[in-house]
């Protein structure tokens, strides 16, 4: 069975440039969750749907990050515009159950973003 | 409170050796505690967890150990391996909003060296 699917896998770009980080979740999987992971912060969890839905977005660091979910197979996280300091890895995660719970966080491979 | 702190933040073992990691928290309401493991440009993934109603789970050579009156867990990694080396992280749950997320400790780079 495929994985959390992410693309691009890197990205570099310059300061002010719009970034789109794609994510396509596990099929049968109602949770998404978008993380950023940097040596100073470790794994922060940005923001989460479920069934679709944005549910707690209280981790998008400003206004420059937005994220969406059109349908159940698909996301996108945003950053514009994009700044040095957003410079970090990216992780889509997907679940079938609650994961403070008893379930499991299946994450991609990251999108590793540079923002010279 | 909904901090959960893990040490050490880095950490070399000998292979064959035995491997630690600590963790702690605060919130009493805690009661799911999964660890996960990453490799260098890999996402992390789950590798065993435990619930506070056992004071210890193995899986192979991995095994947690929970001290629910101390509120702290731990990982034990035996015979460690050089293919042992990656990020572990020691996550709790729920978080206080939601039983929908856990709260990540920081992460401990193990290097298991021949």
């Amino acid at each position: 069975d495929a994985g959390v699917i992410q693309s691009p896998r890197h990205e570099v770009t310059e300061m002010g440039q719009e970034v789109t980080l794609r994510c396509k979740p596990i099929s049968g999987h109602d949770y998404l969750f978008w993380y950023r992971q940097t040596m100073m912060r470790g794994l922060e969890l940005l923001i989460y749907f479920n069934n679709n839905v944005p549910i707690d977005d209280s981790g998008m660091p400003e206004d420059r990050f937005s994220a969406k979910m059109p349908n159940a197979s698909f996301s996108t996280l945003k950053i514009q515009p994009s700044e040095p300091r957003d410079s970090a890895v990216y992780f889509c995660a997907s679940s079938n159950r609650r994961v403070g719970s008893t379930g499991e966080l299946f994450f991609g491979e990251g999108s590793r973003l540079t923002v010279l | 409170q909904q901090q959960v702190k893990q040490s050490p933040q880095s950490l070399i073992v000998q292979k064959g050796g035995i491997s630690i990691i600590n963790c702690a928290y605060e919130n009493t309401a805690f009661d799911y505690f999964p660890w996960y493991q990453q490799f260098p440009g890999k996402g992390p993934a789950l590798l065993i967890a435990i619930r506070p109603d056992v004071s210890e789970k193995k899986e192979g050579r991995f095994t947690i150990s929970f001290n629910k009156s101390a509120k702290q867990f731990s990982l034990h990694i035996m015979d460690s391996q050089p293919g042992d080396s990656a990020t572990y992280f020691c996550a709790a749950g729920p978080d206080k909003t939601s039983y929908d997320k856990v709260i990540f400790g920081p992460g401990t780079s193990l290097s298991v060296i021949p």
